[in-house]
């Protein structure tokens, strides 16, 4: 165990449909980072949050938003989904202050767009 | 751009024979470099990562990695393989600076046999 949660853990929804995913970072960790993984795309960088603020972006569509919290909880928000946003969504978060900031990863959600 | 590049998507070893998992970096600047495991339905494990402290880097369930800047590679091994390693082995790269995010490589499907 990680110490990463991430709520829901399955998600079934329909195309245009909006969704919200959650996830908890470890206790005193102040970096979120969203990845997305496909079969076809592998494992991909969307959007790191360092003490609710936006630090980097990545391969993030304009449908997708983030936002991290007070309390440094995070939210991944997908919007208008597409049958091909189907994928497992990991959040990985990093403590500070350490030399290389190792991300733990939390279990993820998978998303099937049906 | 920092990047990873694993060689072989699938690698068969049998119970008991050597684990070795390619991975090869591309940075213009010191890497900071992870393996993390993924097992069926579940999230990505850190097994160890590279913190320029030492070439040849120890982790957990007895892997280790060897950084060899000449080759630019850090290659996966395992002196002993168990049926318990079967899983997907990833190899990562953490972007330098304020960009903290990992880039994956395409991953190595290990499969054990008995």
């Amino acid at each position: 165990d990680s110490g990463v949660t991430q709520t829901p853990k399955h998600l079934i929804t329909a195309t245009g449909q909006r969704v919200t995913l959650r996830c908890s970072p470890r206790s005193g960790d102040l970096s979120v980072y969203w990845y997305q993984q496909s079969l076809d795309q592998g494992l991909q960088f969307l959007i790191h949050y360092y003490n609710g603020e936006e630090r980097a972006k990545g391969n993030i569509l304009e449908r997708f938003s983030a936002q991290q919290f007070p309390d440094l909880h995070s939210e991944l928000n997908l919007s208008s989904l597409e049958l091909g946003d189907s994928a497992l969504y990991f959040c990985a978060s990093s403590p500070r202050g350490t030399f290389i900031e190792e991300q733990y990863f939390g279990p993820g959600t998978r998303l099937t767009v049906t | 751009a920092q990047s990873v590049t694993q060689l072989g998507s699938h690698v068969s070893v049998s119970e008991g024979a050597l684990v070795l998992l390619r991975c090869n970096y591309s940075s213009s600047v010191p890497p900071y470099l992870f393996w993390y495991v993924q097992y069926p339905n579940q999230g990505l494990q850190l097994l160890l990562k590279y913190t320029s402290a030492a070439t040849l880097v120890k982790g957990i369930n007895g892997f280790e990695a060897e950084f060899k800047k000449s080759e630019t590679s850090f290659h996966l091994t395992k002196p002993s393989a168990h049926m318990s390693d079967a899983a997907e082995y990833f190899c990562a790269v953490r972007g330098s600076g304020s960009a903290r995010q990992l880039t994956f490589g395409s991953g190595t499907q290990l499969t054990v046999l008995p």
